[in-house]
């Protein structure tokens, strides 16, 4: 089997400030995924990739950049974070789109002091 | 965007009982509805999933119904115990610019008591 490692697991940052989460997986799978998760709100898809170097704006893509340096990672930068933000990022790889089932890694959890 | 809209937000049922989530999509070209549930501190997990060649799917105490004339799928967890008690999201596919992914349902928190 594969595993997702999402680093850091816990990131504290200042408003205004750019932050960077990465994502590492081992599957070998094409497709790699990022959401946020708020309380109460469910998975909202930030970007998502296909494959090496491509990328799609999923519906909570403003704020943010992404960055799918190799089929195995896939990096996701907070441009500006904003004060008394507090949610989980969660990234995600399936085998090919959405068709796959998604394996999902442990998450960030983020807080902007 | 489109939604996936998921209800209740909270279920509290008795151990031994049965559990009703339910979901509906906007998207008549949606095609896939999975699964997936999130025990505390863990990531989500696919449980079940259903295509739209299908009306019904069952697996290890779990059951899938999808209508889709009325776009309306829902989980249906049978005999439930402790160990169901977690997050569950429904989520449908969804065309993007440039391709396809899922829109997930905002969740539903199952509790089940002794």
């Amino acid at each position: 089997g594969g595993i997702i490692t999402q680093t850091p697991k816990f990131l504290i940052g200042q408003e205004g400030q750019k932050l960077t989460l990465k994502c590492q997986q081992n599957f070998n799978h094409d497709t790699m995924y990022w959401y946020r998760q708020d309380s109460g709100k469910g998975l909202r898809l930030i970007y998502y990739s296909i494959t090496e170097n491509d990328l799609q704006k999923g519906d909570l893509s403003e704020g943010y950049d992404a960055s799918r340096e190799k089929k195995s990672s896939f990096s996701l930068t907070v441009t500006s974070a904003q004060k008394n933000e507090m949610a989980v990022f969660l990234c995600a790889s399936s085998m090919g789109d959405w068709v796959y089932e998604q394996y999902f890694g442990p998450g960030t959890r983020l807080t902007v002091l | 965007g489109e939604q996936v809209e998921q209800l209740p937000s909270i279920l509290r049922v008795q151990e031994g009982s049965s559990a009703s989530i339910n979901c509906t999509y906007e998207n008549s070209a949606s095609n896939y509805f999975p699964w997936y549930k999130q025990e505390p501190g863990e990531n989500p997990k696919l449980i079940i999933d259903i295509r739209s060649n299908m009306e019904r799917k069952q697996t290890q105490g779990l059951i899938v119904l999808l209508d889709k004339k009325a776009k309306r799928f829902s989980l249906h967890i049978t005999d439930t115990q402790p160990g169901d008690s977690a997050m569950y999201f429904c989520a449908a596919s969804a065309t993007y610019q440039g391709g396809r992914a899922l829109i997930f349902g905002t969740g539903t928190t199952v509790s089940v008591s002794p």
